[in-house]
């Protein structure tokens, strides 16, 4: 079956630092892929669309200058939480759309981010 | 924004019972689907039903979809402690695009051996 890769799987880092995760489609080509964020013991809230070759479409309420998107290639999508802060704590999944499987959406392992 | 909305959030049953688990949504959509979250892990997909259909099964799991009354059931029959985990239903959404996936709140189910 499609496999779609997250990395990291975790990560600590101090409040200010850049954090970047990854999100890589192992089989098949994703021009479109997702970010969603999941808090503790809540749903998974979509923060935006990436999107291949073009600019990230950004739900109401994300911050685009701290979530920084880039789909540069069809298997790759990477997500970058800038100057973060203990706030941006979070559990972060992507998701990776192939289209002509009936499932069609995919997703990865996720990211769990601590910011200290 | 979340569409979808789950009922009950939180459900305990004994080992060998039947789960069942609610899902409303708010707008028109092509397909609902259900999914499974173990605790700190991703999503698993359980199973898709599209809006023309009314009832899937597979395996131990059976859905339902009510168009009319904008809501789908999830039932997991003979369940096991394995099947320990949050369940959540997503939706896409006709006015904005076939694919982008909302989901709801989730119910969370334990399964007491």
């Amino acid at each position: 079956g499609a496999v779609v890769s997250q990395h990291p799987s975790r990560v600590i880092c101090k409040s200010g630092t850049s954090v970047k995760i990854e999100c890589r489609s192992l089989d098949f080509q994703a021009t479109t892929m997702f970010w969603y964020r999941q808090f503790p013991k809540k749903s998974l809230m979509l923060m935006a669309t990436s999107n291949e070759g073009s600019k990230a479409t950004y739900e109401q309420g994300v911050e685009k200058d701290k979530f920084l998107i880039n789909h540069a290639s069809l298997t790759l999508s990477t997500l970058t939480v800038t100057s973060a802060h203990p706030e941006d704590s979070s559990f972060y999944i992507c998701s990776a759309i192939r289209q002509g499987s009936e499932e069609k959406l995919f997703f990865g392992s996720g990211t769990q981010l601590s910011v200290l | 924004s979340q569409q979808g909305e789950e009922d009950p959030q939180a459900l305990s049953i004994q080992e060998g019972e039947n789960a069942t688990m609610n899902c409303s949504y708010k707008t028109s959509i092509n397909n609902l689907q259900w999914y499974r979250q173990n605790s700190g892990r991703g999503l698993v997909h359980l199973i898709l039903i599209r809006s023309n259909e009314r009832e899937k099964h597979s395996g131990r799991l059976r859905v339902t979809l009510d168009t009319s009354k904008k809501s789908s059931s999830l039932l997991i029959t003979a369940s096991r402690a394995a099947d320990t985990a949050s369940y959540f239903c997503a939706t896409d959404d006709l006015k904005t695009s076939y694919d982008k996936v909302i989901f709801g709140p989730g119910t969370s189910l334990s399964v007491i051996p």
